[in-house]
Formats: structure tokens, C-alpha cells, sequence
């Protein structure tokens, strides 16, 4: 069964310092996949996503994410977070042939000042 | 362009209620998705549904939930006889086309709690 795994729950950082958040996943072939947002309650936005090509995505809010099909994973970073960028981020999968999002717990970032 | 439109934004029932959540998609989107999430968990799908057609509910509990999108109006998630286990957040999330290439957009969600 597809499965997406986010191994840290809460990750603090200071802002300025730089943030990688990981995911792996668990599907035999190449999924889509996204990262999304979610501050607090609120819906989630979306960060960046990966189909194809490129294995290196740019997104929104000064977000990247490097797709690595030897490592199954999907990592998000930013050179350097800010205050405002706490917040829950979800990975997420999409099957191909499969138009449901399966999604990981989720990391909740605190940034310190 | 409004975005996703979910209401009521918070719901409250007692045991044994009913609850209706309404999703009302983007304009032009005719595909809408229902996920849940409960305290402390990721999404988890629930059910996708075209104007009058289920697609793929294999996310839906067997009892007491069903969900519709009709021709006119919003998508309906409903829940009878709501228990406490079913307090989470309801999130629909709406794509103008089935291609898995399109991105879903979603609502600010339904937080429900049974009391």
C-alpha cells in the first residue's frame, strides 16, 4: 500500500538558520508529489509539486524541494526561514492512475527569534 | 476568483445528531474531494466526487457517512448519528479536470466537534 512518512513531528528552528523537512514515501512507481501548508486553522496552500523532469522543484515562499527516486524521498527546504513560515507542512503522494492525495502526519515548525 | 468555500466553518453536535458539511468548489471545477483529519494526524481521503457521480469512495466509512454532489448546489459530506470519533477537521478540496496533473485546491475545512 502507498504510505508517506514524515519522521519528525515538530522541528524549532531560529529564524535566519536554514530548514530541510523530510518525507519519504512508499509506491513502486514515480508518484506525483506535493508539498502543502497549513498554519493554524486554516486550509492547507500549496508549496510545490513534482511530476516530472527536473528533479530539483521550486515553490512559493521561497521554497524548494529536491525529488530523489534512490531514496524515495521528497525533501522540502529553505536557505533561511522566517518568523512567519510556523506552521504545519504535509507531504503528500498522489498515485498515478489515482486521483486521491495520500498525505504524511505532518511536521510542525516552530521558529524561534 | 473565490477559492474553495466551506460551511459552516466550525459545527457543534451532540451524540445521535446529524451533520451536514457543504463544499462549494472553485469556479469551473467540476471534481471534489473529501478528506479528514483528526487531532494530530495528516489528511486522510475520504471520497471523490464528480457533478452526480461518486468515483472513488474508498476512503468512506461503511455506515452512517455518504456525501453527494448534485447537478446544482454544493457538495454535501453527511454524517448521521454523529459519535464522538467523528470530531476532526473536514477539508474539500476541489480540480477543474480528473488528469492526476491537476493540483486540488482546498477549503478552509469543517471543524466538528460532538459533544
Amino acid at each position: 500500500a502507498q504510505s508517506v512518512t514524515q519522521p519528525d513531528i515538530h522541528i524549532t528552528v531560529s529564524e535566519g538558520a536554514s530548514l530541510e523537512l523530510r518525507c519519504n514515501y512508499s509506491y513502486g512507481a514515480t508518484p506525483y508529489l506535493f508539498w502543502y501548508v497549513q498554519s493554524p486553522g486554516q486550509g492547507l496552500q500549496l508549496l510545490l509539486k513534482y511530476f516530472s523532469g527536473d528533479t530539483l522543484v521550486q515553490g512559493i515562499k521561497g521554497f524548494e524541494a529536491e525529488f530523489k527516486r534512490s531514496q524515495s524521498s521528497f525533501n522540502l527546504r529553505k536557505p533561511s526561514v522566517h518568523w512567519s513560515d510556523a506552521a504545519e507542512y504535509f507531504c503528500a503522494v498522489r498515485p498515478g492512475g489515482y486521483n486521491k492525495l495520500i498525505f504524511g502526519a505532518g511536521t510542525r515548525l516552530a521558529v524561534h527569534p | 476568483n473565490a477559492g474553495v468555500m466551506q460551511n459552516p466553518r466550525h459545527l457543534v453536535r451532540r451524540r445521535g445528531q446529524e451533520a451536514r458539511l457543504r463544499c462549494s468548489p472553485m469556479k469551473g471545477h467540476s471534481h471534489v474531494y473529501w478528506y479528514r483529519q483528526l487531532p494530530e494526524e495528516g489528511l486522510k481521503f475520504m471520497v471523490y466526487l464528480q457533478k452526480e457521480n461518486i468515483i472513488d469512495e474508498s476512503g468512506m466509512p461503511k455506515e452512517r457517512f455518504s456525501a453527494e454532489f448534485p447537478k446544482e448546489g454544493p457538495s454535501i459530506l453527511r454524517i448521521q448519528q454523529v459519535v464522538r470519533g467523528d470530531s476532526a477537521a473536514y477539508f474539500c478540496a476541489s480540480s477543474p479536470a480528473r488528469d492526476s496533473a491537476y493540483e486540488q485546491y482546498f477549503g478552509p475545512g469543517t471543524r466538528l466537534t460532538v459533544t
